[in-house]
């Protein structure tokens, strides 16, 4: 299994622009999951889904989009990038409920490190 | 600790030692952590969870301890090894105290940067 692959591996966008950031994974996981993470500072989660066609906000989602149209993919959108969301994206998913459950813990991909300018 | 802006504390270790790094949570409703390792250009690497019944558990050269009382979680790495240089973190679960129902509700703290020295 290849786990969580994200892509692109770097991007850098001119304010205002749009983007979208790719992510999929192959372990059939149900929750998928997005977060950031700012220099020195914990992952912040943006948007999660507990399966197809279901997504719900985190802690903080303003100026992001996502969709679940198949298990396997999660994309996440950004609309009018600003260079608050300069910052590194980490997609990840997992088997049983969410972080919650005891021995499914989170699988994350190596990120998209995005520079708004 | 956790409140430190941009600058991670860092533990340098000999390699052969053991390492302990701690992590300080923030609320005692939550019943589950988890120990992430984080390796330079990579994504969060799982190591270790434990539930709030418990106070210790033992992985492959690995322990976590938790302490309720105080709101302390650490990890403790044996016969520490360069290959274990990273940065370690920990996550708490806040599970129905936190936002959004139960989901997606970890916590992670900043982080703590082990360096190993041949």
């Amino acid at each position: 299994n290849a786990g969580v692959t994200q892509t692109p591996k770097f991007r850098i966008l001119k304010i205002g622009q749009s983007m979208t950031l790719q992510c999929t994974q192959d372990m059939n996981h149900n929750y998928m999951y997005w977060y950031r993470q700012d220099p020195g500072m914990g992952l912040k989660l943006i948007y999660y889904s507990v399966g197809a066609g279901i997504t719900d906000k985190g802690e903080v989602p303003n100026g992001y989009n996502v969709s679940r149209s198949t298990t396997e993919d999660f994309p996440l959108r950004l609309e009018l990038a600003a260079p608050s969301q300069t910052s590194v994206y980490f997609c990840a998913s997992s088997h049983g409920q969410g972080a919650i459950t005891y021995n499914s813990p989170l699988h994350f991909g190596n990120g998209t490190r995005l520079t708004v300018t | 600790g956790e409140n430190v802006g941009l600058h991670l504390p860092t533990l340098s270790v000999q390699e052969g030692d053991n390492s302990i790094i701690n992590c300080a949570y923030s609320n005692s409703a939550s019943d589950y952590f988890i120990w992430y390792k984080q390796e330079s250009g990579k994504g969060p690497q799982f190591i270790i969870d434990i539930r709030s019944n418990m106070d210790k558990r033992q992985g492959q050269r690995v322990t976590v301890l938790l302490n309720k009382t105080v709101k302390h979680l650490s990890l403790q790495i044996a016969a520490t090894q360069p290959g274990d240089s990273a940065v370690y973190f920990c996550a708490e679960n806040l599970g129905a105290s936190g936002y959004g129902g139960s989901q997606g509700n970890l916590i992670f703290g900043k982080g703590t940067k082990l360096s190993v020295k041949p």
